[in-house]
């Protein structure tokens, strides 16, 4: 069966100070791994997804994950964080038609 | 712009007393999923549609049904809502052009869920 550990519920952090949010999976098979966003009171929006090729994803808004399949991990980074990155941010994994999330972390950026 | 539209946003029903939540897309997808959310959870599927195809997940209570008449909207039931099913449910769509496991899902803004 497949998991998605986000280990950090909270992130508090300045404006302009780099970020990490930590997702680690795991799974038997190949995987498909994404990041979604929930900014407040709005629905989910994919941020960026890992399907396969370079290992190193990008968002449009600054945003990266790596995938590293030997440390079953796809945490996400930006250098540099805006007030505006305020949000909850879930990691999912799927290899069939159905996304498992983590339990979400909620990145609070203080100015 | 094309959605996904939930309503209502927020619902409040008594201990036992059924309640139906909607959700509507102008997206044209094929794939219809609905999701329950708890505080400081993972959302969680309970279940969705390929087409008209209904998948019910093993773990989801007989307790909540669903119904899909055309394209754009699908229906969640709770028939004897408990305590234990205040959450927030979310609504998702997508393609289904890759089946599924690659997919884009785009969510609605959710219903959430008061159980007096």
């Amino acid at each position: 069966a497949q998991s998605v550990t986000q280990l950090d519920s909270q992130v508090p952090v300045f404006e302009e100070a780099p970020v990490e949010l930590r997702c680690n999976y795991s799974s038997s098979v190949s995987v498909y791994l994404f990041w979604y966003v929930q900014y407040p009171n709005q629905g989910l929006q994919l941020l960026l997804k890992y399907l396969s090729g370079s290992t190193l994803v990008e968002s449009i808004n600054g945003f990266e994950a790596e995938f590293n399949k030997s440390q079953t991990s796809f945490h996400l980074r930006k250098p540099s964080v805006h007030i505006s990155d305020t949000a909850e941010y879930f990691c999912a994994v799927s290899n069939t038609d159905k996304l498992i999330f983590g339990t979400g972390t909620r990145l609070q950026v203080f100015p | 712009d094309a959605m996904v539209i939930q309503n209502p946003r927020y619902q409040v029903t008594q201990f036992g007393k059924p309640v139906t939540l909607s959700c509507s897309q102008t997206l044209n997808h094929n794939v219809m999923y609905w999701y329950q959310q708890k505080s400081s959870q993972a959302p969680k599927l309970l279940f969705h549609y390929y087409d008209k195809d209904f998948n019910n997940e093993a773990d989801t209570p007989d307790n909540f049904q669903s119904r899909r008449p055309n394209t754009s909207f699908c229906f969640l039931d709770i028939r004897s809502p408990g305590l234990g099913d205040a959450a927030m449910y979310l609504c998702a769509t997508s393609t289904g052009a890759s089946g599924g496991s690659t997919d884009t899902q785009y969510f609605g803004p959710g219903t959430r869920l008061t159980v007096l």
